[in-house]
């Protein structure tokens, strides 16, 4: 099966500016998550997708993040305006049935941000 | 707040010798556990798990071993290989609201 689909795999921005991320998970998942990782850390959920609702998004930066899963499919991230300090590897990570042992979360190779 | 803990943040190990990466938790709703390993401008990949009611899982080189009573999991890699090089992140499931919560990681570096 084809794995997570993530694009751009770079971006470079000046602060202030706006970026957005897209996300493709694995065909029929239903649960998407974005996760942050800032260098030397672990991965930190943003937000947490069930089909095209919104489950958890308690550690979203809401007044500069957003995120939306249209059709229950593709989902994008976006910040407006961007802080030196977002700068990270955003993954998006996809699951078929997360309440199920043996449905680990599959994720894609990330965007690495960096803000100048 | 430090759900996962991963306290060590390098080890490095003999080839052919055996690898054994720690994990400690403080949430009493984890249900699932999750090892995901990580190469450079990769995603992570998942590696092995190991449900809450089990205290044991292998797969082949890996096993994962859990201690609820002491919240902690480790994972032993053995023999160890140049190609497990990598950074290992532990991982665990919220069982109420299915949110997975990662460590900090360890970078193993297993030496020729």
């Amino acid at each position: 099966e084809a794995g997570v689909a993530q694009s751009p795999r770079y971006k470079i921005i000046e602060k202030r500016q706006s970026v957005a991320f897209w996300c493709n998970p694995i065909s029929g998942h239903a649960t998407l998550y974005w996760y942050q990782q800032i260098l030397g850390q672990g991965p930190k959920l943003l937000i947490q997708f069930q089909n095209n609702g919104v489950v958890d998004d308690s550690q979203l930066p809401k007044d500069r993040f957003s995120a939306e899963r249209l059709k229950g499919v593709d989902s994008t991230l976006k910040i407006q305006p961007a802080k030196l300090e977002d700068s990270a590897v955003y993954l998006c990570a996809s699951s078929n049935r997360p309440g199920r042992n043996n449905s680990p979360l599959h994720f894609g190779n990330g965007t690495r941000l960096t803000v100048t | 707040d430090q759900q996962v803990k991963q306290n060590s943040p390098s080890l490095s190990v003999q080839e052919g010798r055996i690898s054994i990466l720690n994990c400690d938790y403080t949430n009493s709703m984890f249900d699932y556990f999750l090892w995901y390993k990580k190469y450079p401008a990769e995603g992570p990949t998942f590696l092995i798990s190991i449900s809450s009611i089990k205290d044991k899982n292998e797969d082949g080189r890996f096993t994962v071993f859990l201690n609820k009573s002491a919240k902690h999991l480790s994972l032993h890699i053995v023999p160890s290989q140049p190609g497990d090089s990598a950074v290992y992140f532990c991982a665990a499931r919220d069982s109420g609201t299915y949110k997975y919560i990662f460590g900090t990681g360890t970078r193993l570096k297993v030496l020729a």
